[in-house]
């Protein structure tokens, strides 16, 4: 069984510019989330989609950040204008509202650094 | 509101030597609390978790880790470190079940020969 598949797995842009992330949960689990991590900092919530629903949004820094789940399938996380602060390490993660308490499934991160 | 605190930044054993993650937390309900480890260049896994069944709770690879409600603290321990634990530890908070998860800064096991 394929894990949670993130691309890309590291990015470079200019501050301004406009980058999109996108991640591939584990087949038929509902809910996705993206969390990131600045140098240094805890991991941090961003949001969360039960299918193609926001269930929780609560951890979006700003309107700068635009996250999609079209067909409950794949979602993408787009960043524009990009800024220093976006800086870090971008991770998704699924899991099956069916199945154990607090297990997600977590893929390996997109880098970004916003120059 | 629930935050979760780990101590320090990196910690360095021996191997065979008694590996003691420390993680205390906060929470305004009953909570679910979780270590997970992060190997070089692979996503979190989970280690373990806690949901309010046994106090004292195993993982993977030879780790576990105690519920200590009056100390409001669930560190994480196993007795004898291998080569193999080297990586970066996250101890982590939530409500319920598919809820955000709150983690800790982690902390990063280094294992000397």
């Amino acid at each position: 069984e394929a894990g949670v598949t993130q691309f890309p797995s590291h990015s470079v842009i200019e501050k301004g510019q406009t980058v999109t992330l996108r991640c591939d949960p584990i087949s038929g689990h509902d809910n996705l989330y993206w969390y990131r991590r600045v140098m240094g900092k805890e991991i941090k919530f961003l949001l969360h989609f039960v299918k193609e629903s926001k269930q929780d949004e609560s951890g979006m820094p700003n309107n700068r950040f635009l996250a999609e789940r079209t067909g409950g399938t794949y979602s993408t996380l787009k960043v524009q204008p990009a800024e220093l602060e976006d800086s870090g390490v971008y991770f998704c993660a699924s899991t099956n509202t069916a199945g154990v308490v607090g297990e997600l499934f977590f893929g390996e991160g997109s880098r970004l650094t916003v120059l | 509101a629930q935050s979760v605190t780990q101590l320090g930044s990196h910690v360095s054993v021996s191997e065979g030597a008694l590996v003691l993650l420390r993680c205390n937390y906060s929470s305004s309900v009953p909570p679910y609390l979780f270590w997970y480890v992060q190997y070089p260049n692979q996503g979190l896994q989970l280690l373990l978790k806690y949901t309010s069944a046994a106090t004292l709770v195993k993982g993977i690879n030879g780790f576990e880790a105690e519920f200590k409600k009056s100390e409001t603290s669930f560190h994480l321990t196993k007795p004898s470190a291998h080569m193999s634990d080297a990586a970066e530890y996250f101890c982590a908070v939530s409500t319920g079940a598919n809820s955000k998860l709150t983690f800790g800064k982690g902390i990063t096991l280094s294992v000397r020969p």
